[in-house]
């Protein structure tokens, strides 16, 4: 079986809730940060991108908000589905086109 | 077809063997990466090249070597394996911020 995020924060929400994961990153010059998910067996996947010049961005059914003053990013998912069940990582770029990834929290939905 | 592939898909090997993980895009990016995933550990940099000429060390390069062969193709070697590298292996590649990933390889060193 998948072996990653065995020992993973763990975010479980009834289908139809709304999830929220958060995120704290460690960098105050990152300008740049993306949440992305991970499926079993499969890699990384975008889901929705922001800027620092902005403090939050949607997509569809996902918001993200950043909150420059104490470093926290959070991924809204509204109306979590089964398939939304998945490992989320964020990541911030502080260097040029490198990207440094958070340790993930694991969303587990319960039809 | 997939943009970012990477073979093997699973390997198993022992102890003291020399193994190469392959990747190939062809999204045409100039910039590619081999990460390493432990569980509860998130994503961390081994290697990653700005182009075919360019390599560079990440966070935990040691016990790794690549080999950037073409602008698509960029390879991981564990020249003498031990357990503790058993571990994910993705690679990615990028023409900006974001990045790519590949499916993974799943390593387990014996």
């Amino acid at each position: 079986g998948e072996s990653v995020g065995l020992h993973l924060p763990t975010l479980s929400v009834q289908e139809g809730d709304n999830s929220i994961i958060n995120c704290a990153y460690s960098n105050s010059a990152s300008d740049y940060f993306i949440w992305y998910k991970q499926e079993s067996g499969k890699g990384p996947q975008f889901i929705i991108d922001i800027r620092s010049n902005m403090d939050k961005r949607q997509g569809q059914r996902v918001t993200v908000l950043l909150n420059k003053t104490v470093k926290h990013l959070s991924l809204q998912i509204a109306a979590t589905q089964p398939g939304d069940s998945a490992v989320y990582f964020c990541a911030e770029n502080n260097a040029g086109n490198m990207l440094t990834f958070g340790g993930g929290t694991r969303l587990m939905v319960k039809p | 077809d997939a943009d970012v592939t990477q073979t093997p898909r699973n390997r198993i090997t022992k102890t003291g063997k020399r193994i190469m993980l392959e990747c190939s895009q062809t999204k045409g990016h100039d910039r590619m990466y081999w990460y390493r995933q432990d569980p509860g550990l998130g994503l961390r940099l081994i290697y990653y090249s700005f182009d075919v000429k360019d390599i560079n060390k990440g966070e935990i390069s040691d016990g790794y070597s690549v080999s950037r062969q073409a602008q698509a193709k960029f390879s991981l070697s564990l020249e003498s394996a031990i357990p503790n590298q058993t571990a994910l292996y993705f690679c990615a590649t990028s023409g900006g911020y974001e990045q790519y990933f590949g499916p993974g390889t799943r390593l387990t060193v014996t």
